[in-house]
């Protein structure tokens, strides 16, 4: 069974700039999340969607940072105009379900924002 | 708000010596107790989740037990590749999971 798709594996970009990460899920899976993980730190939860539609986006910095999952299968986190504490590791995991699934995670996206 | 406290940060043991990690939390309507383990520059391996105090896992060397407090990690006689960073994660309700900041962890031959 595949995994969690993500990409790019790592970006480096200058402050101000704009990036975009690209998920796809485990096939089947209806609930699809982004995690922050900053060096050294547990991963951060930063927006949950359930098929195409959000649960819980109140860690997301919605100034800076948007995400959509269209047809409710893949889903894209975009960060704009980006600053140096943005640089971490952009995880994305899904489960079958919200609740007490087992919820698996991709290999990340690498930003370094300098 | 939802909190996970894991100890020690870091832990260094000989092959062969066992040892236990420890993860503290306090949630609201607790859903599962995660345990995932991540090697440097990949994404967190799920290990196991337990879902009421008193359960028990056991996958290989590694054990997880979990009370209505806590949840340890029992490693016996570790090898040198069960070296990794072990992330401890509670989800409640229909959230996402909140993670501890992981004990990284040492197996010297």
């Amino acid at each position: 069974e595949a995994g969690v798709a993500q990409s790019p594996r790592y970006k480096i970009i200058e402050k101000r700039q704009s990036v975009a990460f690209w998920c796809n899920p485990i096939s089947g899976h209806a609930t699809l999340y982004w995690y922050q993980q900053i060096l050294g730190q547990g991963p951060k939860l930063l927006i949950q969607f359930q098929n195409n539609g959000v649960v819980d986006d109140s860690q997301l910095p919605k100034d800076r940072f948007s995400a959509e999952r269209l047809k409710g299968v893949d889903s894209t986190l975009k960060i704009q105009p980006a600053k140096l504490e943005d640089s971490a590791v952009y995880l994305c995991a899904s489960s079958l379900g919200f609740s007490g699934n087992t919820i698996y995670f991709g290999e990340g996206s690498w930003l370094t924002v300098v | 708000e939802d909190q996970v406290t894991q100890s020690p940060e870091a832990l260094r043991l000989q092959e062969g010596e066992s040892s236990s990690l420890n993860c503290s939390y306090t949630v609201s309507g607790l859903r599962g107790l995660f345990w995932y383990r991540q090697d440097p520059g990949k994404g967190p391996e799920f290990l196991f989740t337990l879902y009421s105090a008193g359960e028990e896992k056991e996958k290989e060397r590694l054990k997880a037990t979990l009370t209505k407090k806590e949840s340890f990690l029992h490693i016996t006689a570790p090898k040198p590749e069960d070296s990794a960073t072990y992330l401890c994660a509670v989800q409640a309700s229909l959230n996402g999971l909140t993670f501890g900041k992981g004990t990284h962890l040492i197996i010297q031959p």
